[in-house]
Protein backbone atom coordinates (compact mmCIF):
# COMPACT_ATOMS: atom_id res chain seq x y z
CA UNK A 1 0.00 0.00 0.00
CA UNK A 2 0.90 3.53 -0.25
CA UNK A 3 3.50 4.78 2.33
CA UNK A 4 3.70 8.40 4.00
CA UNK A 5 6.68 9.55 5.84
CA UNK A 6 6.61 13.30 7.69
CA UNK A 7 9.24 14.98 9.01
CA UNK A 8 10.35 16.09 11.25
CA UNK A 9 9.10 13.74 14.08
CA UNK A 10 9.56 16.02 16.45
CA UNK A 11 10.08 20.00 16.66
CA UNK A 12 10.19 22.49 19.12
CA UNK A 13 9.71 26.25 18.14
CA UNK A 14 10.25 30.00 19.92
CA UNK A 15 6.73 31.79 20.28
CA UNK A 16 6.40 33.94 16.97
CA UNK A 17 9.27 31.59 14.69
CA UNK A 18 8.13 30.03 11.79
CA UNK A 19 8.28 25.98 10.85
CA UNK A 20 7.94 24.16 7.52
CA UNK A 21 6.59 20.34 7.92
CA UNK A 22 6.96 17.86 5.31
CA UNK A 23 5.31 15.20 4.03
CA UNK A 24 6.47 12.48 0.84
CA UNK A 25 4.06 9.51 0.12
CA UNK A 26 5.29 7.08 -1.89
CA UNK A 27 2.15 7.03 -4.93
CA UNK A 28 0.13 8.84 -6.91
CA UNK A 29 -2.93 10.34 -4.76
CA UNK A 30 -6.33 12.09 -5.30
CA UNK A 31 -6.66 13.26 -1.90
CA UNK A 32 -4.42 14.85 0.68
CA UNK A 33 -5.08 16.25 4.26
CA UNK A 34 -3.65 18.11 6.75
CA UNK A 35 -4.79 17.68 10.20
CA UNK A 36 -4.07 19.30 13.72
CA UNK A 37 -4.32 17.22 16.57
CA UNK A 38 -4.43 19.49 19.80
CA UNK A 39 -3.37 17.81 23.40
CA UNK A 40 -6.72 16.90 24.38
CA UNK A 41 -6.90 14.66 21.16
CA UNK A 42 -8.87 16.13 18.61
CA UNK A 43 -7.96 16.31 15.36
CA UNK A 44 -8.96 19.41 13.28
CA UNK A 45 -8.93 19.73 9.07
CA UNK A 46 -6.26 22.34 8.09
CA UNK A 47 -6.31 21.52 4.99
CA UNK A 48 -7.73 19.55 1.54
CA UNK A 49 -4.69 20.05 -1.05
CA UNK A 50 -3.85 17.39 -3.78
CA UNK A 51 -2.29 19.77 -5.62
CA UNK A 52 -1.71 23.50 -5.50
CA UNK A 53 -1.17 25.97 -2.55
CA UNK A 54 -3.42 27.35 -0.61
CA UNK A 55 -3.62 29.74 2.73
CA UNK A 56 -5.31 30.38 5.70
CA UNK A 57 -4.24 32.38 8.35
CA UNK A 58 -0.19 31.93 9.70
CA UNK A 59 -0.76 28.48 7.96
CA UNK A 60 -0.41 27.90 4.18
CA UNK A 61 0.29 24.56 2.14
CA UNK A 62 1.52 23.46 -0.94
CA UNK A 63 1.50 20.19 -2.54
CA UNK A 64 3.86 19.01 -5.49
CA UNK A 65 1.69 16.20 -6.56
CA UNK A 66 4.41 15.27 -9.59
CA UNK A 67 7.15 15.24 -7.03
CA UNK A 68 5.46 13.55 -4.20
CA UNK A 69 5.39 15.89 -1.14
CA UNK A 70 3.61 18.34 0.51
CA UNK A 71 4.67 21.33 2.73
CA UNK A 72 2.77 23.09 6.02
CA UNK A 73 4.24 26.50 6.60
CA UNK A 74 3.48 28.04 9.95
CA UNK A 75 4.15 31.60 10.04
CA UNK A 76 4.77 33.18 13.88
CA UNK A 77 3.94 30.05 16.02
CA UNK A 78 1.77 30.75 19.05
CA UNK A 79 1.80 28.40 21.84
CA UNK A 80 -2.13 26.89 20.45
CA UNK A 81 -0.55 25.73 18.00
CA UNK A 82 1.14 22.98 19.54
CA UNK A 83 -0.07 19.62 18.95
CA UNK A 84 0.68 16.68 16.64
CA UNK A 85 0.18 17.79 12.49
CA UNK A 86 -0.85 14.82 10.42
CA UNK A 87 -0.71 14.57 6.77
CA UNK A 88 -3.15 11.48 5.27
CA UNK A 89 -3.35 10.65 1.53
CA UNK A 90 -5.37 8.56 -0.47
CA UNK A 91 -4.49 7.19 -4.00
CA UNK A 92 -7.86 6.50 -5.05
CA UNK A 93 -11.18 5.66 -4.30
CA UNK A 94 -9.37 4.13 -0.59
CA UNK A 95 -9.51 5.57 3.13
CA UNK A 96 -6.92 7.65 3.91
CA UNK A 97 -3.13 6.46 5.11
CA UNK A 98 -2.28 8.58 7.73
CA UNK A 99 1.37 9.54 8.33
CA UNK A 100 3.14 9.50 11.93
CA UNK A 101 2.62 12.71 12.35
CA UNK A 102 5.05 15.54 13.62
CA UNK A 103 5.53 16.56 16.79
CA UNK A 104 5.59 20.26 17.54
CA UNK A 105 5.78 22.44 20.69
CA UNK A 106 6.01 26.38 20.95
CA UNK A 107 7.39 27.64 24.00
CA UNK A 108 6.84 30.70 25.30
CA UNK B 1 -24.48 22.91 12.00
CA UNK B 2 -23.06 20.57 15.25
CA UNK B 3 -20.00 18.69 14.94
CA UNK B 4 -19.03 15.40 15.05
CA UNK B 5 -20.32 13.91 18.68
CA UNK B 6 -18.59 10.67 19.97
CA UNK B 7 -19.76 8.67 23.72
CA UNK B 8 -18.77 8.17 25.97
CA UNK B 9 -15.46 9.75 25.72
CA UNK B 10 -13.77 7.63 28.83
CA UNK B 11 -14.10 4.17 28.96
CA UNK B 12 -12.64 1.49 31.47
CA UNK B 13 -12.93 -2.01 30.89
CA UNK B 14 -11.22 -5.50 32.00
CA UNK B 15 -9.98 -8.01 29.61
CA UNK B 16 -12.78 -9.96 28.10
CA UNK B 17 -15.59 -7.63 28.07
CA UNK B 18 -16.87 -6.11 25.51
CA UNK B 19 -17.64 -2.15 24.77
CA UNK B 20 -19.85 -0.51 22.09
CA UNK B 21 -18.83 2.69 20.64
CA UNK B 22 -21.32 5.56 19.46
CA UNK B 23 -20.51 8.31 16.38
CA UNK B 24 -23.11 11.04 15.28
CA UNK B 25 -21.99 12.31 12.35
CA UNK B 26 -22.38 15.99 10.97
CA UNK B 27 -26.02 16.20 9.51
CA UNK B 28 -26.45 15.80 5.98
CA UNK B 29 -22.77 13.10 6.08
CA UNK B 30 -23.57 9.48 4.87
CA UNK B 31 -19.94 8.36 5.99
CA UNK B 32 -18.36 7.27 8.80
CA UNK B 33 -15.09 6.05 9.32
CA UNK B 34 -13.29 4.81 12.88
CA UNK B 35 -9.81 4.66 13.38
CA UNK B 36 -7.75 3.66 16.09
CA UNK B 37 -4.88 5.48 17.61
CA UNK B 38 -1.82 4.15 19.70
CA UNK B 39 1.27 5.48 20.63
CA UNK B 40 3.16 2.51 19.22
CA UNK B 41 0.69 2.00 15.93
CA UNK B 42 -0.43 5.26 15.49
CA UNK B 43 -3.43 6.70 13.31
CA UNK B 44 -5.18 3.37 11.86
CA UNK B 45 -8.54 2.57 9.90
CA UNK B 46 -10.89 0.43 11.15
CA UNK B 47 -13.84 0.37 8.86
CA UNK B 48 -16.03 2.73 6.59
CA UNK B 49 -19.96 2.98 6.93
CA UNK B 50 -21.68 4.32 3.83
CA UNK B 51 -25.51 4.58 3.96
CA UNK B 52 -25.85 1.92 6.33
CA UNK B 53 -23.32 -0.52 4.47
CA UNK B 54 -19.61 -1.17 5.51
CA UNK B 55 -17.46 -0.27 2.35
CA UNK B 56 -14.06 -0.48 3.21
CA UNK B 57 -12.58 -2.67 6.28
CA UNK B 58 -8.88 -2.11 7.42
CA UNK B 59 -6.44 -4.85 8.88
CA UNK B 60 -7.75 -5.80 12.21
CA UNK B 61 -9.54 -8.75 13.59
CA UNK B 62 -13.20 -10.09 13.04
CA UNK B 63 -13.65 -9.20 17.31
CA UNK B 64 -14.01 -5.64 15.88
CA UNK B 65 -17.29 -4.89 14.13
CA UNK B 66 -19.40 -1.89 13.49
CA UNK B 67 -22.94 -0.74 11.92
CA UNK B 68 -24.58 2.21 10.67
CA UNK B 69 -27.59 3.60 10.99
CA UNK B 70 -30.40 4.65 8.71
CA UNK B 71 -29.97 8.47 10.31
CA UNK B 72 -25.58 7.98 9.95
CA UNK B 73 -25.00 7.41 13.14
CA UNK B 74 -22.63 4.77 13.46
CA UNK B 75 -21.51 2.20 16.25
CA UNK B 76 -18.70 -0.09 16.23
CA UNK B 77 -18.24 -3.11 19.38
CA UNK B 78 -14.89 -5.16 20.31
CA UNK B 79 -16.03 -8.39 21.65
CA UNK B 80 -13.70 -10.17 24.25
CA UNK B 81 -11.30 -6.89 25.00
CA UNK B 82 -7.21 -7.09 25.03
CA UNK B 83 -5.10 -5.23 26.99
CA UNK B 84 -4.02 -4.08 23.78
CA UNK B 85 -7.33 -2.64 22.61
CA UNK B 86 -6.56 0.45 24.96
CA UNK B 87 -6.02 3.15 22.58
CA UNK B 88 -7.79 6.27 21.65
CA UNK B 89 -11.02 5.59 18.89
CA UNK B 90 -11.83 8.31 16.59
CA UNK B 91 -14.73 8.76 14.50
CA UNK B 92 -14.99 11.00 11.41
CA UNK B 93 -17.90 11.53 8.76
CA UNK B 94 -17.86 13.03 5.60
CA UNK B 95 -19.94 13.34 2.74
CA UNK B 96 -18.72 10.26 1.16
CA UNK B 97 -19.84 10.72 -2.35
CA UNK B 98 -16.44 11.54 -4.15
CA UNK B 99 -13.45 10.02 -2.41
CA UNK B 100 -11.08 12.31 -4.46
CA UNK B 101 -12.47 15.56 -2.98
CA UNK B 102 -14.45 14.01 0.25
CA UNK B 103 -12.87 15.99 3.40
CA UNK B 104 -12.85 14.12 6.64
CA UNK B 105 -14.06 15.56 10.04
CA UNK B 106 -13.09 13.85 13.50
CA UNK B 107 -14.97 13.62 16.55
CA UNK B 108 -13.46 14.46 20.02
CA UNK B 109 -13.16 10.82 20.09
CA UNK B 110 -13.20 7.90 22.50
CA UNK B 111 -10.42 6.75 25.30
CA UNK B 112 -10.54 3.09 25.62
CA UNK B 113 -8.45 1.88 28.43
CA UNK B 114 -8.76 -1.83 29.12
CA UNK B 115 -7.07 -3.46 32.27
Amino acid sequence: GIQVEQSPPDLILQEGANSTLRCNFSDSVNNLQWFHQNPWGQLINLFYIPSGTKQNGRLSATTVATERYSLLYISSSQTTDSGVYFCAVSPGNTPLVFGKGTRLSVIA
Amino acid sequence: KAGVTQTPRYLIKTRGQQVTLSCSPISGHRSVSWYQQTPGQGLQFLFEYFSETQRNKGNFPGRFSGRQFSNSRSEMNVSTLELGDSALYLCASSLGLDRSTDTQYFGPGTRLTVL
